[in-house]
């Protein structure tokens, strides 16, 4: 059974820095792209990251590039996103996603329970 | 940006009904290499993560049942859900993955 446990949320001041974490199991997590979702309160879903297999290549939006980071350590079955210079507008539940499909660009086939950022003074 | 378009904001039927969702893309969501689109539909209830129905605009996804069709090509999707359950009272989604990701605004879901 394919888990994906996010961890490292919580509450946060403006300008200040989280890194969420993402443990999955139940597949061989090397093998697939991940991602990272967010949903901020009573809003809809969006994209906020995706790395490769090896990770090396990363995608973002440009409501995120150059202030989060997505990595990975496929030897711990881990998936990670640093968030700097935070803003208010990064509140949002962040989900842990794996990608699925027979070949990129990859749509996401499963998520973890997500885990709530709040950014506030 | 592709942006996509969805409607309706919310709908309300009784159990047993059809319902229909809609999304339009702001471009072509089809593969000219191996002809699928790049559209997927998720079902999040409340409290719950998001979890896939449809991919390829028309793939239903391993243990979906059949009452969830997805449909359309192109720039126009359709999600029709018929004979509406109770638990089909939820957040609906569509995501483009043609170039990069973008979610439709979402549907609300209620049973009457």
């Amino acid at each position: 059974e394919v888990q994906l446990v996010e961890s490292g949320g919580g509450l946060v001041q403006p300008g200040r820095s989280l890194k969420l974490s993402c443990a999955a199991s139940g597949f061989t997590f090397s093998n697939y792209y991940m991602a990272w979702v967010r949903q901020a309160p009573k809003k809809g879903l969006e994209w906020v990251a995706t790395i490769s297999t090896s990770g090396s290549r990363t995608y973002y939006p440009d409501s995120v590039k150059g202030r989060f980071t997505i990595s990975r350590d496929n030897a711990k079955s881990s998936l990670y996103l640093q968030m700097n210079s935070l803003k208010s507008e990064d509140t949002a539940t962040y989900y842990c996603a794996r990608h699925g499909g027979e070949q990129p660009p990859y749509y996401f086939d499963y998520w973890g329970q997500g885990v709530m950022v709040t950014v506030s003074s | 940006d592709i942006v996509m378009t969805q409607s309706p904001f919310s709908l309300a039927v009784s159990e047993g009904e059809m319902v229909t969702i809609n999304c339009k893309s702001s471009q072509s969501l089809l593969s000219s290499g191996n002809q699928k689109n790049y559209l997927a539909w998720y079902q999040q209830k409340p409290g719950q993560s998001p979890k896939l129905l449809i991919y390829y605009a028309s793939t239903r996804q391993s243990g979906v049942p059949d009452r969830f069709i997805g449909s359309g090509s192109g720039t126009d999707f359709t999600l029709t859900i018929s004979d509406v359950q109770a638990e089909d009272l939820a957040d609906y989604y569509c995501l483009q993955h043609y170039s990069y990701l973008t979610f439709g605004s979402g549907t609300k879901l209620e049973i009457k």
